[in-house]
């Protein structure tokens, strides 16, 4: 079945410092791709999005390109913030039914 | 942005007590909405979706009547918890369908204890 793995944290980073969070995903078909971010006491948001391969998703920063070959869809950022800390969520939804599956999440701490 | 509220944000309960959670659109209107479930490091899981006016579809593997799903409204949902066991602490996370199948909006979460 269709499944996301996202690297493990917390992941602590210094501010301004290149940030990866890499995501693969197992799925059939052509599905679309997310990351979500949940901040402190927040529900999920969606961050970024890709619909079809090698589309980038970009937002406050943040940038995702879908990757078929390699089927992943990581996550990066050039220089973090300390308001970036918050937990992220890497997902893909079928192009079968409209169910999102998750990663478990990455928790991200940047220092000051 | 589209405001989403769970109510209560965490509760503690002894075994075999009933819990009820409350899920609220805010500021939208929406027909479907989701119940989610996140155990310790893992994912969330879909538990179930629910369209309002019509019985809930549960996920295999989770008990619907254990997990009893009320969508009263466009902007009301409740689930609730029947005789609560410690393996169903969790974290449980409702989410209200946007405009777009792309597209959820979610609640903060509530966080189960049960003792």
């Amino acid at each position: 079945g269709n499944s996301v793995t996202q690297m493990e944290g917390p992941v602590t980073l210094s501010e301004e410092a290149f940030l990866t969070i890499n995501c693969t995903y197992t799925a059939t078909g052509y599905p679309s791709l997310f990351w979500y971010v949940q901040y402190p006491g927040e529900g999920l948001q969606l961050l970024l999005k890709a619909t079809k391969a090698d589309d980038k998703g970009s937002n406050k920063g943040f940038e995702a390109t879908y990757r078929k070959e390699t089927t992943s869809f990581h996550l990066e950022k050039g220089s973090v913030q300390v308001s970036d800390s918050a937990v992220y969520f890497c997902a893909l939804r079928s192009n079968r039914d409209d169910k999102i599956i998750f990663g478990k999440g990455t928790r991200l701490h940047i220092l000051p | 942005g589209a405001v989403v509220s769970q109510h209560p944000s965490r509760v503690i309960c002894k075994s075999g007590t009933s819990v009820k959670i409350e899920c609220r659109s805010l500021d939208f209107q929406a027909t479907t909405m989701f119940w989610y479930r996140q155990f310790p490091k893992q994912s969330l899981m879909l538990m179930a979706t629910s369209n309002e006016g019509s019985k809930a579809t549960y996920e295999q593997g989770v008990e619907k009547d254990k997990f009893l799903i009320n969508h009263a409204s466009l902007t009301l949902s409740t689930l609730t918890v029947t005789s609560a066991h410690p393996e169903d602490s969790s974290f449980y996370i409702c989410s209200w369908a946007g405009d777009s199948t792309d597209t959820q909006y979610f609640g903060p979460g509530t966080r189960l204890t049960v003792l």
